[in-house]
């Protein structure tokens, strides 16, 4: 398996542009996973799922973030519209199982908001 | 809520060298810890897993450790190499909890 692949692997766009990362998780990983990493905060878990139903959102910073997984292989994190402070390295992961598997990580999309 | 804290920040040492990155964690109600390797522009590596419910684990040069009662783990690393520059953070998943929480990370450099 190629591992957890994400595009694009950088994205420059300015304020108020919408903003799109992909994700493609580990063929027959039941867990996807959105995080946020910057170098205030570290990493943060954004939002994850299970069978392709989200599960926990909580931490979703703002209604100007959502994300979707129309099919088993394909996961998208949307910003709308972008903001300067939205500029950090998006991580997506997937796991077969939630708690006792480890998380394999994609090599994550740095978007810079202009 | 959990907190994950890992000192020092940042260690250089000289290749060769055995070395200990230490992690800490606020509630001791675990699930479990892993350790993962983040190289610059790059995604996370999975090293260690440790269950609650053992005490160490080891693989190749590296060995980690838990005490679960004093809020602690240890990755020790034996013989390093330039190689093993990279960024280290501890994960701690709670039982009760959805979700990782991570450490900081300590930015290990290891000169030739």
């Amino acid at each position: 398996d190629a591992g957890v692949i994400q595009s694009p692997r950088h994205e420059v766009t300015e304020m108020g542009q919408e903003v799109t990362l992909r994700c493609k998780p580990i063929s027959g990983h039941d867990y996807l996973f959105w995080y946020r990493q910057t170098m205030m905060r570290g990493l943060e878990l954004l939002i994850y799922f299970n069978n392709n139903v989200p599960i926990d959102d909580s931490g979703m910073p703002e209604d100007r973030f959502s994300a979707k997984m129309p099919n088993a292989s394909f996961s998208t994190l949307k910003i709308q519209p972008s903001e300067p402070r939205d500029s950090a390295v998006y991580f997506c992961a997937s796991s077969w199982r939630l708690v006792t598997d480890t998380q394999y990580f994609g090599p994550g999309t740095r978007l810079t908001v202009l | 809520k959990q907190e994950v804290t890992q000192i020092p920040a940042a260690l250089s040492v000289p290749e060769g060298e055995n070395l200990v990155l230490n992690c800490s964690f606020t509630d001791s109600a675990i699930y479990n810890l892993q350790w993962f390797r983040q190289d610059p522009g790059k995604g996370l590596t999975s090293l260690l897993l440790i269950q609650s419910s053992q005490r160490e684990q080891t693989s190749g040069r590296l060995n980690a450790s838990l005490d679960k009662s004093s809020g602690r783990s240890t990755l020790y690393i034996a013989a390093s190499q330039p190689g093993d520059s990279a960024t280290y953070l501890c994960a701690v998943r709670g039982t009760g909890a959805n979700n990782l929480f991570f450490g900081t990370g300590t930015r290990l450099t290891v000169i030739p």
